[in-house]
């Protein structure tokens, strides 16, 4: 069945270290993948998508590539900050405009001063 | 983007008793959902909101349990009806974009003793 593989968490890294979060799916097709950033206490946001093969999103200093052959779209941050600490969750469109929006489990990422 | 505003953000709630959120959002859109997240959890999707027409349910969900209203193309309720602690989450509306992007409203906090 579809599904996203999301690596566990908690992660913790020191400010201004490198970050990667490994994510992957499995779907017929070539859903649109994005990536949703929880802040503590709030809601969903939209960090980045990309909707086909080797695009890349981006966005504060957050990047990730749709790799097709490998079915990922790994998260990575060059640098992070304390305030990036949040919960991750890579998500992908099956589908199509009527299909469902499919969840990973989340990571927990906190960053220490 | 979109803005997507939740009421009220948060409850506390006695079992047995039922509450209604409700979303609204800035522009009109054909897509909107109800998702539920579980303290530490990913999202669950509980319905598709449809203007003019019963609401879709996913599995594990009932009109009976979660009764979901969308008179018009920006404006969604969800009720949470007969609470008992298991339903202490958080919602969150959602709408989807003619551009396939799914943004989330701020989540309304629901505690149930």
């Amino acid at each position: 069945g579809n599904s996203v593989t999301q690596m566990e968490g908690p992660v913790t890294l020191s400010e201004e270290a490198f970050l990667t979060i490994n994510c992957t799916y499995t779907a017929t097709g070539y859903p649109s993948l994005f990536w949703y950033v929880q802040y503590p206490g709030e809601g969903l946001q939209l960090l980045l998508k990309a909707t086909k093969a080797d695009d890349k999103g981006s966005n504060k200093g957050f990047e990730a590539t749709y790799r097709k052959e490998t079915t990922s779209f790994h998260l990575e941050k060059g640098s992070v900050q304390v305030s990036d600490s949040a919960v991750y969750f890579c998500a992908f469109l099956y589908g199509g405009s009527q299909g469902n929006l499919i969840f990973g489990k989340g990571t927990k990422l906190s960053v220490k001063p | 983007s979109a803005v997507i505003s939740q009421k009220p953000s948060r409850d506390i709630c006695q079992r047995g008793t039922s509450l209604t959120i409700q979303c609204q959002v800035d522009s009109q859109v054909t897509m909107m959902f109800w998702y539920r997240q579980q303290p530490g959890q990913s999202l669950t999707l509980i319905a598709t909101a449809n203007q003019g027409s019963e609401a879709t349910y996913e599995s594990g969900f009932v009109i009976d349990k979660f009764p979901i209203s969308r008179p018009n193309l920006t404006f969604s309720t969800l009720t949470v009806s007969n609470m008992s602690p298991e339903d202490s989450s958080i919602y969150l509306c959602s709408l989807r974009t003619v551009a396939d992007t799914q943004y989330f409203g701020p989540g309304t906090r629901l505690t149930v003793l």
